[in-house]
């Protein structure tokens, strides 16, 4: 069954810290896997897309790892700012050569950064 | 660019009602997504369209029609409105092709009782 887990569910650190969000997944075939970061009443936003060749993407204090062996990611997040306090979704894409490709989402993690 | 709008962003329907959410979109992209995501859970495809006229099934239509006249213009459609409807839903659109990412909508939040 295609599937992706994240963990932790959710998480509370201090301003200026990093934190790591993990995803796991069992989707095969593998196209891409994408972060998506969604605010608290507003669409997600991308924020890094991966093939199955890159192992390392970043996008400023964001940085997206994958193992396509192991199937897992990570998103690392550097000095974490007020505004970091989102929910990070991670999503994988079902190769398909057709029209439309098929989305796996996780549920996310909901990170709250405090003052 | 406004990019992807939709509207309203709130409302309250009795049950049996019907009501129509609107998207538009401003970027000339081909495919365009209806999602709803419901509290603790992942966002679930409801329909999408590859171009005006063409319109496809996702993993949850039942209860919802959509209709793709224009290329910007992608209206969610609700006949008998249930508790179960009671959600969060999302408009989203990308080109064809690249990196397929999509670029989501403001999000419409609708309960029923």
């Amino acid at each position: 069954k295609n599937q992706v887990e994240q963990s932790p569910q959710s998480l509370i650190i201090l301003e200026g810290k990093n934190c790591t969000l993990q995803c796991n997944y069992t989707v095969s075939p593998f196209s891409n896997l994408r972060w998506y970061k969604q605010d608290t009443g507003r669409g997600p936003v991308s924020l890094t897309i991966m093939t199955f060749s890159e192992n390392t993407k970043s996008n400023g204090r964001y940085t997206a790892t994958l193992d396509a062996d192991t199937k897992q990611s990570s998103l690392h997040i550097t000095a974490s700012q007020l505004s970091d306090s989102a929910s990070y979704i991670c999503v994988v894409t079902l190769y398909n050569a057709g029209n439309n490709r098929k989305l796996i989402w996780g549920l996310g993690t909901s990170l709250a950064v405090n003052p | 660019n406004a990019g992807v709008t939709q509207t309203p962003k709130f409302r309250i329907l009795k049950i049996g009602q019907s009501m129509t959410l609107q998207c538009t979109q401003d970027m000339n992209h081909n495919y365009m997504y209806w999602y709803r995501q419901d509290p603790g859970m992942g966002l679930k495809l409801i329909y999408y369209s590859v171009g005006a006229g063409i319109t496809d099934k996702g993993e949850v239509p039942n209860g919802y029609n959509v209709s793709r006249s224009t290329t910007e213009d992608f209206p969610l459609r609700l006949e008998l409105a249930a508790p179960s409807q009671t959600s969060v839903y999302f408009c989203a659109s990308r080109h064809r092709g690249g990196t397929d990412t999509q670029y989501f909508g403001p999000g419409t939040r609708l309960t029923v009782l």
